[in-house]
Protein backbone atom coordinates (compact mmCIF):
# COMPACT_ATOMS: atom_id res chain seq x y z
CA UNK A 1 0.00 0.00 0.00
CA UNK A 2 0.76 2.94 0.14
CA UNK A 3 2.58 5.57 2.98
CA UNK A 4 3.69 8.86 4.14
CA UNK A 5 6.87 9.76 6.44
CA UNK A 6 7.00 13.30 7.78
CA UNK A 7 8.73 14.92 10.13
CA UNK A 8 7.64 13.44 13.76
CA UNK A 9 6.39 15.75 16.50
CA UNK A 10 6.75 18.82 16.97
CA UNK A 11 8.88 21.86 15.75
CA UNK A 12 9.84 24.83 17.49
CA UNK A 13 11.21 27.82 15.49
CA UNK A 14 11.84 31.67 15.95
CA UNK A 15 9.46 33.81 14.00
CA UNK A 16 12.07 35.15 10.76
CA UNK A 17 13.57 32.12 10.69
CA UNK A 18 13.14 29.63 8.23
CA UNK A 19 11.35 26.37 8.19
CA UNK A 20 11.20 22.63 6.89
CA UNK A 21 9.47 19.95 7.21
CA UNK A 22 10.46 16.57 5.51
CA UNK A 23 8.14 14.86 3.91
CA UNK A 24 8.93 11.00 1.90
CA UNK A 25 6.46 8.76 0.45
CA UNK A 26 5.98 5.56 -1.01
CA UNK A 27 3.35 4.08 -2.86
CA UNK A 28 3.09 0.48 -4.74
CA UNK A 29 0.78 2.51 -8.14
CA UNK A 30 2.67 2.39 -11.28
CA UNK A 31 1.45 6.30 -11.51
CA UNK A 32 2.93 9.27 -9.83
CA UNK A 33 0.88 10.04 -7.15
CA UNK A 34 -0.42 13.40 -6.53
CA UNK A 35 1.00 15.32 -3.42
CA UNK A 36 -0.61 17.47 -0.87
CA UNK A 37 0.34 19.68 1.97
CA UNK A 38 -2.86 20.11 4.39
CA UNK A 39 -2.68 22.40 7.48
CA UNK A 40 -4.91 22.78 10.86
CA UNK A 41 -4.69 25.93 12.66
CA UNK A 42 -5.95 26.07 15.99
CA UNK A 43 -9.75 25.28 16.64
CA UNK A 44 -10.40 24.72 12.59
CA UNK A 45 -10.58 22.16 10.33
CA UNK A 46 -7.70 20.60 8.08
CA UNK A 47 -7.21 23.35 4.79
CA UNK A 48 -5.37 22.52 1.17
CA UNK A 49 -1.96 24.72 1.87
CA UNK A 50 -0.49 23.69 -1.64
CA UNK A 51 -1.21 20.48 -4.33
CA UNK A 52 1.53 19.06 -6.98
CA UNK A 53 0.36 16.29 -9.22
CA UNK A 54 3.10 16.65 -11.94
CA UNK A 55 6.52 15.33 -10.95
CA UNK A 56 9.18 17.62 -10.97
CA UNK A 57 6.95 20.40 -10.55
CA UNK A 58 6.69 22.76 -7.41
CA UNK A 59 4.03 24.46 -5.76
CA UNK A 60 3.53 27.42 -3.75
CA UNK A 61 1.09 28.87 -1.08
CA UNK A 62 1.55 31.51 1.50
CA UNK A 63 5.20 31.84 1.42
CA UNK A 64 5.52 28.03 1.65
CA UNK A 65 7.06 25.65 -1.52
CA UNK A 66 7.47 22.17 -1.93
CA UNK A 67 9.04 20.38 -4.56
CA UNK A 68 7.27 17.05 -6.15
CA UNK A 69 10.67 14.55 -6.45
CA UNK A 70 10.33 11.46 -7.84
CA UNK A 71 13.45 10.40 -7.60
CA UNK A 72 14.22 10.80 -4.03
CA UNK A 73 10.34 10.33 -3.50
CA UNK A 74 10.36 13.39 -1.96
CA UNK A 75 7.83 16.43 -1.12
CA UNK A 76 9.40 18.78 1.46
CA UNK A 77 7.88 21.55 2.81
CA UNK A 78 9.92 24.70 3.10
CA UNK A 79 9.58 28.36 4.62
CA UNK A 80 12.02 31.20 4.39
CA UNK A 81 11.20 33.45 6.64
CA UNK A 82 7.84 32.35 9.49
CA UNK A 83 5.61 34.09 11.34
CA UNK A 84 3.49 33.45 14.53
CA UNK A 85 0.83 33.00 12.34
CA UNK A 86 2.29 30.07 11.22
CA UNK A 87 1.93 28.05 14.22
CA UNK A 88 -0.29 25.07 12.98
CA UNK A 89 -0.15 20.94 12.16
CA UNK A 90 1.06 20.41 9.01
CA UNK A 91 -0.17 17.31 6.77
CA UNK A 92 1.75 16.25 3.85
CA UNK A 93 -0.36 13.55 1.99
CA UNK A 94 -0.74 10.59 -1.18
CA UNK A 95 -3.71 10.58 -3.34
CA UNK A 96 -3.97 8.27 -6.41
CA UNK A 97 -5.80 9.46 -9.90
CA UNK A 98 -8.88 7.93 -8.53
CA UNK A 99 -9.98 10.07 -5.64
CA UNK A 100 -10.14 6.97 -3.69
CA UNK A 101 -8.94 9.01 -0.45
CA UNK A 102 -5.38 10.37 0.61
CA UNK A 103 -2.93 9.05 2.83
CA UNK A 104 -1.54 11.01 5.17
CA UNK A 105 1.76 11.70 7.33
CA UNK A 106 1.08 11.79 11.10
CA UNK A 107 1.40 15.62 11.05
CA UNK A 108 4.18 17.87 12.68
CA UNK A 109 3.31 20.86 14.62
CA UNK A 110 4.73 23.97 14.31
CA UNK A 111 5.41 26.35 17.22
CA UNK A 112 6.47 29.76 16.22
CA UNK A 113 7.38 32.05 19.28
CA UNK A 114 8.26 36.11 18.77
CA UNK B 1 -19.42 29.35 -0.16
CA UNK B 2 -18.67 26.06 -1.02
CA UNK B 3 -18.56 24.17 2.19
CA UNK B 4 -18.27 21.01 4.31
CA UNK B 5 -20.36 20.96 7.14
CA UNK B 6 -19.93 18.02 9.83
CA UNK B 7 -22.43 17.53 12.85
CA UNK B 8 -22.10 17.57 15.79
CA UNK B 9 -18.67 19.57 16.52
CA UNK B 10 -18.51 17.21 19.63
CA UNK B 11 -20.50 13.93 21.53
CA UNK B 12 -20.25 12.55 23.68
CA UNK B 13 -21.36 8.53 23.51
CA UNK B 14 -21.58 5.45 25.98
CA UNK B 15 -20.04 2.32 25.14
CA UNK B 16 -22.58 0.03 23.31
CA UNK B 17 -24.66 2.91 22.24
CA UNK B 18 -25.65 3.84 18.89
CA UNK B 19 -23.83 7.33 17.32
CA UNK B 20 -24.63 8.71 14.03
CA UNK B 21 -22.06 11.46 12.67
CA UNK B 22 -23.23 13.32 10.11
CA UNK B 23 -21.88 15.19 7.00
CA UNK B 24 -23.18 17.83 4.53
CA UNK B 25 -21.40 19.68 1.94
CA UNK B 26 -22.28 21.71 -0.88
CA UNK B 27 -19.45 21.62 -3.02
CA UNK B 28 -21.06 19.50 -5.65
CA UNK B 29 -18.94 16.92 -5.29
CA UNK B 30 -19.70 13.59 -6.12
CA UNK B 31 -17.21 11.71 -3.62
CA UNK B 32 -17.91 11.75 0.16
CA UNK B 33 -14.93 10.39 3.16
CA UNK B 34 -14.94 9.35 6.26
CA UNK B 35 -11.67 9.63 8.26
CA UNK B 36 -10.63 9.35 12.02
CA UNK B 37 -7.55 11.08 13.33
CA UNK B 38 -5.55 9.49 16.89
CA UNK B 39 -2.64 10.68 18.38
CA UNK B 40 -0.04 9.04 16.85
CA UNK B 41 -1.93 7.88 13.52
CA UNK B 42 -2.54 10.89 11.64
CA UNK B 43 -5.85 10.63 9.08
CA UNK B 44 -6.91 6.97 8.35
CA UNK B 45 -9.47 6.71 5.84
CA UNK B 46 -12.44 4.49 7.27
CA UNK B 47 -15.18 4.41 3.93
CA UNK B 48 -15.92 6.47 1.44
CA UNK B 49 -18.62 7.02 -1.68
CA UNK B 50 -18.37 8.27 -4.84
CA UNK B 51 -22.18 7.87 -5.63
CA UNK B 52 -25.45 7.95 -3.66
CA UNK B 53 -26.71 4.80 -2.17
CA UNK B 54 -23.14 3.53 -2.29
CA UNK B 55 -20.55 2.91 -0.24
CA UNK B 56 -16.76 1.79 -0.34
CA UNK B 57 -14.44 0.63 2.09
CA UNK B 58 -11.21 2.04 3.25
CA UNK B 59 -8.31 0.99 5.35
CA UNK B 60 -10.26 1.05 8.65
CA UNK B 61 -13.70 -0.03 8.37
CA UNK B 62 -13.98 -2.53 10.81
CA UNK B 63 -16.68 -1.48 13.73
CA UNK B 64 -18.21 1.29 11.59
CA UNK B 65 -20.76 1.69 8.90
CA UNK B 66 -21.24 4.28 6.14
CA UNK B 67 -24.60 5.88 4.72
CA UNK B 68 -25.07 7.87 1.35
CA UNK B 69 -28.41 8.58 1.03
CA UNK B 70 -27.91 11.51 -1.20
CA UNK B 71 -24.96 13.73 -3.12
CA UNK B 72 -24.76 15.66 -0.27
CA UNK B 73 -25.20 13.78 2.65
CA UNK B 74 -22.89 11.35 4.30
CA UNK B 75 -23.38 9.47 7.79
CA UNK B 76 -21.00 7.58 9.80
CA UNK B 77 -22.60 5.15 12.62
CA UNK B 78 -21.31 3.44 14.94
CA UNK B 79 -23.83 0.55 15.75
CA UNK B 80 -21.99 -0.18 19.01
CA UNK B 81 -19.79 2.19 19.98
CA UNK B 82 -16.50 1.02 21.85
CA UNK B 83 -13.80 3.02 24.25
CA UNK B 84 -11.25 2.52 20.88
CA UNK B 85 -13.64 4.87 18.72
CA UNK B 86 -12.70 7.83 20.88
CA UNK B 87 -11.23 10.20 18.17
CA UNK B 88 -11.65 13.02 15.84
CA UNK B 89 -13.41 12.02 12.93
CA UNK B 90 -13.28 14.41 9.74
CA UNK B 91 -15.43 14.40 6.40
CA UNK B 92 -14.16 15.05 3.18
CA UNK B 93 -15.37 15.63 -0.24
CA UNK B 94 -13.84 15.54 -3.72
CA UNK B 95 -14.98 16.48 -7.36
CA UNK B 96 -12.59 12.96 -7.79
CA UNK B 97 -9.76 12.25 -10.49
CA UNK B 98 -6.54 14.46 -9.22
CA UNK B 99 -8.91 16.92 -7.47
CA UNK B 100 -7.93 18.12 -4.12
CA UNK B 101 -10.28 17.38 -1.14
CA UNK B 102 -12.24 19.74 1.12
CA UNK B 103 -12.63 18.98 4.75
CA UNK B 104 -14.68 19.45 7.50
CA UNK B 105 -14.07 21.39 10.92
CA UNK B 106 -14.05 17.65 13.15
CA UNK B 107 -16.18 16.01 15.40
CA UNK B 108 -14.41 15.28 18.60
CA UNK B 109 -16.24 11.87 20.16
CA UNK B 110 -15.47 11.13 23.15
CA UNK B 111 -16.55 6.89 23.97
CA UNK B 112 -16.84 6.35 27.90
Amino acid sequence: GDSVTQTEGQVTVSESKSLIINCTYSTTSIAYPNLFWYVRYPGEGLQLLLKVITAGQKGSSRGFEATYNKETTSFHLQKASVQESDSAVYYCALGDNYAQGLTFGLGTRVSVFP
Amino acid sequence: EAAVTQSPRSKVAVTGGKVTLSCHQTNNHDYMYWYRQDTGHGLRLIHYSYVADSTEKGDIPDGYKASRPSQENFSLILELASLSQTAVYFCASSEGGRSDYTFGSGTRLLVI
